[in-house]
């Protein structure tokens, strides 16, 4: 069956630098969430997005954005990268927001700032 | 404000024992709680979904309960396998149009062969 698609699965940026992750959710699915893990962290919820509209908000620093493209592939925009901002960036997807249906993660993508 | 937490935060067993992962949660209105399992390095995979009117989820070796009156779910591993090492998490997704998932810090679990 297909999953969540993630790319890159390895980025290294210097300080400061930007940096966009991808996302393809599942096929059909119209919601898509994005997790940040920082090393020996649960995952914490970021932002989301239902039908290419912003959904729900997390701890999502301000320097990061993120959209929902018609196509329902979604990309985080990071900008201003700093240490801390190395994690595990998880993207999910599931089918109709609000509904009982599983969240299904990624391979998740491994940012490591210099 | 969602917490979740789970006990114990690691644990190793022989093979083929029967084992109890626990996780509690502040906040009893939760939409549902979410079972997932982490290997090294890799993504979360979901093992079982309970919603908040049902009391238990079932799928193969594990099992799944939530008493929602008391804030836990138990995630129980029938005739564990070395292939069940792995970090277990829940996860609650709290009512009122939320959608990020609260997780607790993973049960690491060590399967002895």
């Amino acid at each position: 069956a297909a999953g969540v698609i993630q790319s890159p699965r390895h980025l290294i940026k210097e300080k400061r630098e930007t940096a966009t992750l991808k996302c393809y959710p599942i096929p059909r699915h119209d919601t898509v969430y994005w997790y940040q893990q920082g090393p020996g962290q649960d995952p914490q919820f970021l932002i989301s997005f239902y039908e290419k509209m912003q959904s729900d908000k997390g701890s999502i620093p301000d320097r990061f954005s993120a959209q929902q493209f018609s196509d329902y592939h979604s990309e985080l925009n990071m900008s201003s990268l700093e240490l801390g901002d190395s994690a595990l960036y998880f993207c999910a997807s599931s089918t109709r927001r609000g509904s009982n249906q599983p969240q299904h993660f990624g391979d998740g993508t491994r940012l490591s700032i210099l | 404000k969602q917490e979740v937490t789970q006990i114990p935060a690691a644990l190793s067993v022989p093979e083929g024992e029967n084992l109890v992962l626990n996780c509690s949660f502040t906040d009893s209105a939760i939409y549902n709680l979410q079972w997932f399992r982490q290997d090294p390095g890799k993504g979360l995979t979901s093992l079982l979904l309970i919603q908040s009117s049902q009391r238990e989820q079932t799928s193969g070796r594990l099992n799944a309960s939530l008493d929602k009156s008391s804030g836990r779910s138990t995630l129980y591993i029938a005739a564990s396998q070395p292939g069940d090492s792995a970090t277990y998490l829940c996860a609650a997704l709290s009512g009122g149009g939320a959608d990020g998932l609260t997780f607790g810090k993973g049960t690491h679990l060590i399967i002895q062969p």
